[in-house]
């Protein structure tokens, strides 16, 4: 069975482009979220996606949005790209609501902004 | 606001010790607790999943434990090899339904 599939595996964008990142999550599963790691803060929730809607968002700038379709695969967007938003952006998915389930990450995005 | 706490930070051993890594959280109010691994430069690789009503959990090596009236989490590991060297990430399933991390500990096992 398909893990969860994060794409490009790398990024380099130059600052004040933006950047759309990919999830695809495992089969079955309506829950997508997204997270950042970085040295200095480790790792940070961005925000959850169940059945296409926003259910939960961490403590971010309206810069980061995301989006989840209609087969559950979720994208986010990070717009005005600032240095510090260089990353390891994760994504995880779970079968349902996540209490009972846990989740499954996928290898993550490494942005890079320069 | 939840906030989990990893000791040691690091930690660097001989081949074949048995060792423990400790998580502490400060709401008991959690749905869930997991443990992952990360290898540099790699994603989270769930190891155990602990649910609220359960005490421990067991997988090969592994056995993960819970508290939740203390607020505490154990990940026990078994006769250490050195490719269990990684870092060790406990997360706490709050309320909001997002995972919040600790810090992590860094693991190495020599040969």
């Amino acid at each position: 069975k398909a893990g969860v599939t994060q794409t490009p595996r790398y990024l380099i964008k130059t600052r004040g482009q933006q950047v759309t990142l990919s999830c695809s999550p495992i089969s079955g599963h309506r829950s997508v979220s997204w997270y950042q790691q970085t040295p200095g803060q480790g790792l940070q929730f961005l925000f959850e996606y169940f059945s296409e809607t926003q259910r939960n968002k961490g403590n971010f700038p309206g810069r980061f949005s995301g989006r989840q379709f209609s087969n559950s695969r979720s994208e986010m967007n990070v717009s005005t790209l600032e240095l510090g938003d260089s990353a390891l952006y994760l994504c995880a998915s779970s079968l349902d609501s996540s209490k009972n389930y846990g989740y499954t990450f996928g290898s993550g995005t490494r942005l890079t902004v320069v | 606001k939840q906030e989990v706490t990893q000791i040691p930070a690091a930690l660097s051993v001989p081949e074949g010790e048995n060792l423990v890594l400790n998580c502490s959280f400060t709401d008991s109010a959690i749905y869930n607790l997991q443990w992952f691994r990360q290898d540099p430069g790699k994603g989270l690789t769930s190891l155990l999943l602990i649910q609220s009503s359960q005490r421990e959990q067991t997988s090969g090596r592994l056995n993960a434990s819970l508290d939740k009236s203390s607020g505490r989490s154990t990940l026990y590991i078994a006769a250490s090899q050195p490719g269990d060297s990684a870092t060790y990430l406990c997360a706490v399933i709050d309320r909001g339904n997002k995972l919040v991390f600790g810090a992590g500990t860094i693991l190495r096992v020599k040969s």
